[in-house]
């Protein structure tokens, strides 16, 4: 069964970070591009950025440029977000997700708070 | 960055009648012969699902009576019939230039 499954969330305080994982089974996840996106409590989603299968392309959305780290490593079929500098508008939840130019396979999420 | 702009925000649609929901792109997602749309239904709780992507191509394990037609800025999801599982919000969302970008969404209501 192809399954992404996220987790590493949870309560950070604002200035904090937090590295998120998302581990990949029942697919070769090396030959994938991956993604986070995100969704705050109520609202949509929004693209975080991506990673192509041997990690030299990354791509973010601008005004998460400096904050997130996207990583991988394929020998453990794990995708990863390095989070930063966080503040109470990053609290949502963060799911990853496989493929481009579409998205064919969702993880649960895992749900970051941000709050002192 | 490409701005999706969806309409309506929210439906209501009877059992069996048809649901429509637009997506507008501030730009061409069109590249090469290929429109770089995609649909996604996200129901409470649950992660989105894919529905259509590449504007008209139905995913697999996707019902039929989901359709989606476009090009250029003007996209469409047809839902026909309605069925009570499809109380939904949807997506549409751009993948022809990064960032990639999604619609704020339309929430599907059954009357």
């Amino acid at each position: 069964e192809v399954k992404l499954l996220e987790s590493g969330g949870g309560l950070v305080q604002p200035g904090g970070s937090l590295k998120l994982s998302c581990a990949a089974s029942g697919f070769d996840f090396s030959r994938y591009w991956m993604s986070w996106v995100r969704q705050a409590p109520g609202k949509g989603l929004e693209w975080i950025g991506e990673i192509n299968p041997d990690s030299s392309t990354i791509n973010y959305t601008p005004s998460l440029k400096d904050k997130f780290i996207i990583s991988r490593d394929n020998a453990k079929n794990t995708l990863y977000l390095q989070m930063s500098k966080v503040r109470s508008e990053d609290t949502a939840l963060y799911y990853c997700a496989r493929g481009r130019p579409q998205f064919d396979v969702w993880g649960a999420g895992t749900t970051v708070t941000v709050s002192s | 960055d490409i701005v999706l702009t969806q309409s309506p925000a929210s439906l209501a649609v009877s059992l069996g009648q048809r649901a429509t929901i637009s997506c507008k792109a501030s730009q061409s997602v069109d590249y090469d012969g290929d429109s770089y749309m995609n649909w996604y239904q996200q129901k409470p709780g649950q992660p989105p699902k894919l529905l259509i992507y590449a504007a008209s191509n139905l995913e697999s394990g996707i019902p039929a009576r989901f359709s989606g037609s476009g090009s250029g800025t003007d996209f469409t999801l047809n839902i026909h019939p309605v069925e009570e599982e499809d109380a939904a919000t949807y997506y549409c969302q751009q993948s022809n230039e990064d960032p990639l970008t999604f619609g704020a969404g339309t929430k599907l209501e059954l009357k």
